[in-house]
């Protein structure tokens, strides 16, 4: 079974960084593209950062691209995102999602709160 | 960046009844389309891919259908757990963007 677990939200200010992780099992990781998604309270879903399986091509979103950096270590099964310069909009629930073009399998998300 | 548009955004509906929801690209994704179900405090789950391509245990009242620009989902005869809100995503070419969003309630 395929499971993905987030885990590195939180509350952080406005300015500050944060680096969420994904740890993957029950499939080939390294063998497969990751993403990251979000989606803010109570709206809708905002596809983040793509990650090739093994990690030489990378796209992002506009709203995240030079803050945002994904990156994977195929040796732990683990995706990562670390998020710097945190805006209050990038609050939201952050999900990492297994991709075979489209989004196939998703984990149950970090919140990660951007407050002073 | 591809835009997708979803109508409508509320689908008022009864169990049994038939839901056909509506996603339009502004541009022509080809058959790179995708469907997904969410429910409050849940993780999305993958409906259709590819457009007309059932997920893995997706019940075969969940259909698909569309190419370009103009794509439909259709659910025969609502179930009281297909109450939901829908989204559809475009990875024809990145960013990948979602629509909206259709909440079907009862």
């Amino acid at each position: 079974e395929v499971q993905l677990v987030e885990s590195g939200g939180g509350l952080v200010q406005p300015g500050g960084s944060l680096r969420l992780s994904c740890e993957a099992s029950g499939f080939s990781f390294s063998g497969d593209e990751m993403n990251w998604v979000r989606q803010a309270p109570g709206k809708g879903l905002e596809w983040v950062s793509y990650i090739s399986a093994r990690g030489d091509t990378i796209y992002y979103a506009d709203s995240v691209r030079g803050r945002f950096t994904i990156s994977r270590d195929n040796a732990k099964n683990s995706l990562y995102l670390q998020m710097n310069i945190l805006r209050a909009e990038d609050t939201a629930v952050y999900y990492c999602a297994r991709s075979s073009g489209y989004l196939v399998n998703w984990g149950q998300g970090t919140l990660v709160t951007v407050s002073s | 960046e591809i835009v997708l548009t979803q109508s409508p955004a509320t689908l008022s509906l009864s169990p049994g009844q038939r839901a056909t929801l509506s996603c339009r690209a502004s541009q022509s994704v080809f058959s790179y389309l995708a469907w997904y179900q969410q429910k409050p405090g849940q993780a999305p789950r993958l409906l259709i891919y590819d457009a007309v391509n059932r997920a893995t245990g997706i019940p075969a009242r969940f259909s698909g259908s569309g190419s370009g620009t103009d794509f439909t989902l259709t659910i025969s005869g609502l179930q009281p757990e297909d109450f939901a809100t829908y989204y559809c995503l475009q990875d024809y070419s990145y960013p990948w963007t979602f629509g909206q969003g259709t909440k079907v309630e009862v």
